[in-house]
C-alpha cells in the first residue's frame, strides 16, 4: 500500500530556530506539493514541484521558507528563522500529471 | 475566551441516513473538482473527482453532482456510517499548467470544509 510519508510527525521548537520537514512521495509520482493547514486560513498551497523542478511557490513566504527536492524520493520544506505564526500542520502530497494528489499524514509544528 | 478561526459548516445525521454536503466554488473557469475526507489527526483522503464535462459521477456509496450554472458542487453519501464522520473538503483546479503538451490539473484550491457527524 503506497503512501506518502512525512517526518517528523510532531515538532515543537522555539522562535528563531530552523525547522526542516521531510517528505517521501509515493514511488513513481513526479509531482510533489506542500500545503499548510491552520484554523484561520484552512488548507493553503505553499509550493509544488514537477520532476524535482519548482513550478509554483507563490504561496510561500520567500524570506523565511524554502522548498527543495534533492532527489526524486525526498522533498524538504525549511523555515529559518521560525516564528510563532508558522505554527500549523504541514502536509506533503504527491501525484502524477493529470491525476489526483495523495496526502501524507502531516507534520504538526508548534513554534513557541 | 472568544474563539477565532474558520467557522466550519456542520452537518449531523443519524447512522443509515443519506448525507449531502455542499460546496460553492469561485472560479467559473475551474474544470476539475475533487472531494477529500479528513479525519482528526490525518491528512486529506481522496474520495471522488469529477471533470467539468460531466454533471454526475458515482463511486462506492458516494455521488458527486456538479452544477456549473450556479458553480455548485455536492457530495452525497448513501447509508452514512459512523466511520464517515470527518471534515469534508471540496477542491477546485484554479490554475492549469501545461506539461509535455498535456494539461495538468495539479494545482488545487480547497474550500473551508464541512464537519460531518454521524450519530449511531
Amino acid at each position: 500500500d503506497a503512501r506518502v510519508t512525512q517526518t517528523p510527525r510532531h515538532k515543537v521548537t522555539e522562535m528563531g530556530q530552523e525547522v526542516t520537514m521531510r517528505c517521501q512521495p509515493i514511488l513513481g509520482h513526479n509531482t510533489v506539493f506542500w500545503y499548510r493547514q491552520t484554523m484561520m486560513q484552512g488548507l493553503e498551497l505553499l509550493a509544488y514541484f514537477r520532476n524535482r523542478a519548482p513550478l509554483d511557490d507563490s504561496g510561500m513566504p520567500k524570506d523565511r521558507f524554502s522548498a527543495e527536492m534533492p532527489d526524486a524520493t525526498l522533498a524538504t520544506l525549511k523555515i529559518q528563522p521560525s516564528e510563532p505564526r508558522d505554527s500549523a500542520v504541514y502536509f506533503c502530497a504527491s501525484g502524477l500529471v493529470q491525476e489526483t494528489q495523495y496526502f501524507g499524514p502531516g507534520t504538526r509544528l508548534l513554534v513557541l | 475566551g472568544e474563539s477565532v478561526g474558520l467557522h466550519l459548516p456542520t452537518l449531523s445525521v443519524q447512522e443509515g441516513d443519506n448525507s449531502i454536503i455542499n460546496c460553492a466554488y469561485s472560479n467559473s473557469a475551474s474544470d476539475y473538482f475533487i472531494w477529500y475526507k479528513q479525519e482528526s489527526g490525518k491528512g486529506p483522503q481522496f474520495i471522488i473527482d469529477i471533470r467539468s464535462n460531466m454533471d454526475k459521477r458515482q463511486g462506492q456509496r458516494v455521488t458527486v453532482l456538479l452544477n456549473k450554472t450556479v458553480k455548485h458542487l455536492s457530495l452525497q453519501i448513501a447509508a452514512t456510517q459512523p466511520g464517515d464522520s470527518a471534515v469534508y473538503f471540496c477542491a477546485e483546479n484554479k490554475g492549469m499548467d501545461v506539461f509535455w503538451g498535456r494539461v495538468s490539473y495539479g494545482k488545487l484550491t480547497f474550500g473551508q470544509g464541512t464537519i460531518l457527524t454521524v450519530h449511531p
